[in-house]
């Protein structure tokens, strides 16, 4: 079964600063997907970024990027140029699509990001 | 074109009520899927539903739990003789129809908080 794991509950970054979320997950698959979650106090859930597995290139999103370890099973972001309101919950989730087409998203616990004004 | 559709934003139950969460995918989304998300968790994959066919009900609760996404009309998550531990956020996400290039994303709702007194 795939698992993932975020091992940073809570995290502060200085605004204008850089930081690194990190992320690993455990999977015998080859091809899947991995995302980035945002869920601000509105609860809403949004697409930061997302990285296909076949694809050696880091995803990037304006000041939002991944640095993706395939061997190494390991996908963190980094926030450049913090601003307060990328303050929110981050949940880092895997997906695999399966040839009947029946998928999920496994998410992680959620790192907790609060950019310090 | 709305997003995701899910009503209540709050549900407030007695232990024994039944609850029932509503979904409106986005307009051409097929398919459904409801999480769940206990307070300081990630959020947990329940069922995936299409018109009239549930895929996958492999994270449903095998009592007291059920889902539909009819022809016509929001999929429902059903959960009968609520007790305490069913206090949690409710998401749900469509999509379109997926190929196996999975050029498409999941958008989620704001999610149902259902809270059992």
């Amino acid at each position: 079964a795939q698992t993932v794991t975020q091992s940073q509950p809570e995290m502060s970054v200085q605004e204008a600063e850089t930081v690194t979320l990190s992320c690993t997950y455990d999977t015998s698959e080859n091809n899947y997907y991995l995302f980035w979650y945002k869920q601000p106090p509105s609860r809403q859930m949004i697409l930061v970024i997302r990285q296909e597995a076949y694809k050696q290139q880091n995803a990037t999103e304006n000041r939002f990027s991944v640095n993706f370890q395939k061997a190494a099973k390991s996908f963190s972001l980094k926030i450049s140029d913090s601003q307060l309101g990328d303050t929110a919950m981050y949940f880092c989730a895997f997906m695999k699509l399966s040839t009947s087409g029946t998928y999920k998203y496994i998410f992680g616990t959620g790192t907790r990001l609060k950019v310090l004004a | 074109n709305a997003g995701v559709m899910q009503n209540p934003r709050h549900l407030v139950r007695r232990r024994g009520q039944e609850a029932r969460l509503r979904c409106s995918p986005m307009k051409g989304h097929s398919h459904v899927y409801w999480y769940r998300q206990l307070p300081e968790e990630g959020l947990k994959f329940m069922v995936y539903l299409q018109k009239e066919n549930i895929i996958d009900e492999s994270g449903m609760p095998k009592e007291r739990f059920s889902a539909e996404f009819p022809k016509e009309g929001p999929s429902i998550l059903r959960i009968q003789q609520v007790v305490r531990g069913d206090s949690a956020a409710y998401f749900c996400a469509s999509s379109p129809v997926q190929d196996l290039n999975w050029n498409t994303e999941a958008f989620f709702g704001q999610g149902t908080r259902l809270t059992v007194v």
